[in-house]
Order: C-alpha cells, then sequence, then structure tokens
C-alpha cells in the first residue's frame, strides 16, 4: 500500500493557462474525493467520485473546472483560463465502501497563478 | 447543512502541558466526527473518529476526543504535549445516512509546542 498519490507536487502557471493535475487512490479504493485549500482555511469539498461516476459536484467547482476518473482508477482535475484565484492547495483522498467514513489524503498539488 | 467551528487559529503550549483544541459543530443529523493533523507541505493524516458507539474516543499519538451531544463539542486533547505535536489540526464533520461522506472541515488550529 504505497498511499495515494499526487502529480505534480507544484505547478506555477501563467493566468489563462490550462491546468491538470492527476490523483492515484489506493489500489482497491473505490471512493475518490477532491477538496480545495485555500490559505488559512481548512480544505473544501469540490467533487466526489463512486468507481468511474462523478456523483456530486460542489458549487466551487465552476464551468472551467472539470475532473474524469475514467475506469474508476485514477482521477484528473483540469482548470481551464486559470485566474489568481485559482491559486490554492488541490487534495485527493480516497476511501473503502467498507470503511466508508475513512478518508486517506494525498499530499495535494499546490497551484500557484501568476 | 453542516459547519465546523474551531476556537483558536493558534494555541501555543509548552512541552509536557495539556494540549486542548477545541471544535464544535452543526448538523441537521447525527454526525460523524473528525480529527486530521496536517504537517508542512504534506497531506491530512487521521487521528481519530467518531462514527457511533463510544463516545469518548482515542487516536494515534496519545489524543483522545469526546463527543458530547448536548454541547455540539468535539474537543481533542493530549494530558502532554510533544514537540513532534507541532502541526495543523483540523476538525471535520460528515453526515451520517448520507451517500457520499464528504467531510466539511473548520478553519483549522496551528499548534505550537515550546521548549
Amino acid at each position: 500500500d504505497t498511499g495515494v498519490s499526487q502529480n505534480p507536487r507544484h505547478k506555477i502557471t501563467k493566468r489563462g493557462q490550462n491546468v491538470t493535475f492527476r490523483c492515484d487512490p489506493i489500489s482497491e479504493h473505490n471512493r475518490l474525493y477532491w477538496y480545495r485549500q485555500t490559505l488559512g482555511q481548512g480544505p473544501e469539498f469540490l467533487t466526489y467520485f463512486q468507481n468511474e461516476a462523478q456523483l456530486e459536484k460542489s458549487r466551487l467547482l465552476s464551468d472551467r473546472f472539470s475532473a474524469e476518473r475514467p475506469k474508476g482508477s485514477f482521477s484528473t482535475l483540469e482548470i481551464q483560463r486559470t485566474e489568481q484565484g485559482d491559486s490554492a492547495m488541490y487534495l485527493c483522498a480516497s476511501s473503502f465502501s467498507g470503511d466508508r467514513y475513512e478518508q486517506y489524503f494525498g499530499p495535494g498539488t499546490r497551484l500557484t497563478v501568476t | 447543512a453542516q459547519s465546523v467551528t474551531q476556537l483558536g487559529s493558534h494555541v501555543s503550549v509548552s512541552e509536557g502541558a495539556l494540549v486542548l483544541l477545541r471544535c464544535n459543530y452543526s448538523s441537521s443529523v447525527p454526525p460523524y466526527l473528525f480529527w486530521y493533523v496536517q504537517y508542512p507541505n504534506q497531506g491530512l493524516q487521521l487521528l481519530l473518529k467518531y462514527t457511533t458507539g463510544a463516545t469518548l474516543v482515542k487516536g494515534i499519538n496519545g489524543f483522545e476526543a469526546e463527543f458530547k451531544k448536548s454541547e455540539t463539542s468535539f474537543h481533542l486533547t493530549k494530558p502532554s504535549a510533544h514537540m513532534s505535536d507541532a502541526a495543523e489540526y483540523f476538525c471535520a464533520v460528515s453526515e451520517s445516512g448520507g451517500s457520499n461522506y464528504k467531510l466539511t472541515f473548520g478553519k483549522g488550529t496551528l499548534l505550537t509546542v515550546n521548549p
């Protein structure tokens, strides 16, 4: 068990560019979550997948954001036309239906939009 | 809707002193409650959780928390602070009976441990 991994760990981009982040959950986990954490705040829920189905999206997830989880394995989060307000830590977490309460978090991807 | 309030964005204690981090929640249904710890440049690690049963729950690294329904609280304690406890701590709530178990977090409390 190597834990949840996220790539890249850091991303610096210019305003208006598109960025994509990847999350690899723990292999047997069928639930996957994305959260966003800004400076001085706790993580905020963005979206949730069960297997390959995206079952819930937060109102924080504007139409510039899209997430996918093809084949119910890894997930990607894409932000189009980045804005400075998108600068944050993007956290991925996964859990297993047999222990649905406990989410395991990855190290996060820190995005800086200049 | 659910929410979490963590009183005190920064708590400073001496090594060996009691650690008390406060958390109050709001939930329209019986909550599931969690404490997570975050070290610099790392993800969140679960310290402990309350789902059902015993209201005093013990977690890793000597931490424990007590669910008090009447006070809507879930305060985190540790009898004796260690330097390695310095980190940011987040309280979170999830709704029981929900289908996705998403977490709602407080703003966090930064714990400093002085030698």
